[in-house]
């Protein structure tokens, strides 16, 4: 089946970093999804991007489809940012990556 | 307001009583699964429907049972729980088709003792 690697897996930041995760997947994927886990455990959606470049706020994503890879930045890190970012492939269904946890330090 | 909803959010049960756990969406969505995550493994699919009265395996079915008799609700049921079960699982719904986002709800953490 298709692999889903993040990296790095651990990333530790002060407050105000900036930062890249990185996803890269193993064959053609019809789109990509990447997800922010809270402390509490909640699965909040960050971006839907099969190609191409999506900002939210301090957040954005790259995904370059041929290449088999998507990008995550996170600029001016805060507290809140903290948890753990999946990337999640699509392939008629989703494959998920084991995910980056990332903690911010004031 | 567009969600997905779970109950319980938390239980704690003994081994061998069977138990479910409900999943509801509110979007008219085809598509409906369920995830469990274990600590270093990410999520793994379970059972997953293309729609009412379709369901499927996923990566690790063993243990568990899904219905889909309703477009709205897709419920996870684990006949005989053992301790193995002990996780975070999720339920997810999206529109059929190869560009749809798809939707999680809040979680649900299982303890089997």
């Amino acid at each position: 089946g298709i692999q889903v690697e993040q990296s790095p897996p651990d990333l530790i930041l002060q407050e105000g970093a900036n930062s890249t995760l990185r996803c890269n997947f193993s064959d053609s994927v019809n789109n990509l999804q990447w997800f922010h886990q809270n402390p509490w455990g909640q699965l909040i959606n960050l971006f839907y991007i099969p190609s191409g470049t999506k900002q939210n706020g301090r957040l954005s994503a790259t995904t370059v489809a041929t290449e088999r890879y998507s990008l995550l930045y996170i600029s001016s890190s805060q507290t809140t940012d903290s948890g753990v970012y999946f990337c999640a492939v699509d392939m008629g269904r989703l494959y998920f990556g084991r995910g980056t946890q990332l903690t911010v330090w004031p | 307001e567009a969600q997905v909803t779970q109950n319980p959010r938390y239980l704690i049960t003994v081994t061998g009583k069977k138990l479910t756990v409900t999943c509801s969406q509110n979007m008219n969505h085809e598509y409906m699964s369920w995830y469990r995550q274990d600590p270093g493994l990410g999520l793994r699919q379970i059972y997953y429907s293309m729609n009412v009265e379709v369901t499927d395996k996923g990566d690790v079915p063993e243990g568990y049972k899904v219905s889909r008799k309703e477009k709205r609700n897709f419920p996870l049921i684990l006949e005989s729980p053992s301790p193995n079960q002990t996780s975070l699982y999720f339920c997810a719904s999206s529109q059929i088709g190869s560009y749809n986002e798809q939707f999680f709800g809040p979680g649900t953490r299982l303890t089997v003792l």
